[in-house]
């Protein structure tokens, strides 16, 4: 069946890198896109960023100049890289995905709770 | 960027009765829009695709309406299980959600 799992560090350091990875089992990397959606605790939903079957990438405008989505196909993984994070960085990450033929999410991540804090 | 606005913020209900959730673009999606529901401490649940498309699974009190930019997630008789956040989601162009609806118990 279709999974995705989010995993990574708890606590980042402020000014610091997050490191997180979507592994996900069921579909094909080289089929469907995954994504990046954050939430703050107590608010909505931040789409941040793709990688698309084809190896290709895009960002949220707003998150662009910090974020680096990439991906091991042999793995079943993708990345996410998000550099000189914040307090209000703090949130549930989660991975998802959809497909060219429809671009709703479809399946997702029980999330990771990520904590910016010294 | 596309932004979506949803209304109410919050909708105090009874259970059985029925309630409409309003989503509005601020520029024509056609029907490029998307419901989920969040409850607590759990991941987004796809409820409605490309504005009034049904889910496998998904009850068939739920159903969406609209098309350009306005938009409705419609919730027949509700129940307890339906208490949560609702969110649209646009992906006319790149990828918003809406800052959500919380049906929550009268």
């Amino acid at each position: 069946q279709v999974q995705l799992k989010e995993s990574g560090p708890g606590l980042v350091q402020p000014s610091q890198t997050l490191s997180l990875t979507c592994t996900v089992s069921g579909f094909s990397l080289t089929s469907y896109n995954v994504h990046w959606v954050r939430q703050p605790p107590g608010k909505g939903l931040e789409w941040m960023g793709r990688m698309r079957y084809n190896g290709d990438t895009s960002y949220n405008s707003a998150l662009k100049s910090r974020l680096s989505i990439s991906r091991d196909t042999s793995k079943n993984q993708v990345f996410l890289k998000m550099n000189s994070l914040q307090t209000d960085d703090t949130g549930t990450y989660y991975c998802t995905r959809d497909h060219d033929s429809g671009h709703y999410f479809d399946y997702w991540g029980q999330g990771v709770m990520v904590t910016v804090s010294s | 960027n596309i932004v979506l606005t949803q209304s109410p913020a919050t909708l105090s209900v009874t259970p059985g009765e029925s309630v409409s959730l309003s989503c509005r673009a601020s520029q024509s999606i056609s029907t490029s829009i998307h419901w989920y529901q969040q409850k607590s401490n759990e991941s987004p649940r796809l409820l409605i695709k490309y504005a009034s498309q049904s889910i496998s699974g998904i009850p068939s009190r739920f159903s969406g309406s609209g098309s350009g930019t306005d938009f409705t997630l419609s919730i027949n008789r509700v129940e307890s299980e339906d208490f949560s956040i609702y969110y649209c989601q646009q992906s006319y162009s790149s990828y918003t959600f809406g800052a959500g609806t919380k049906l929550e118990l009268k």
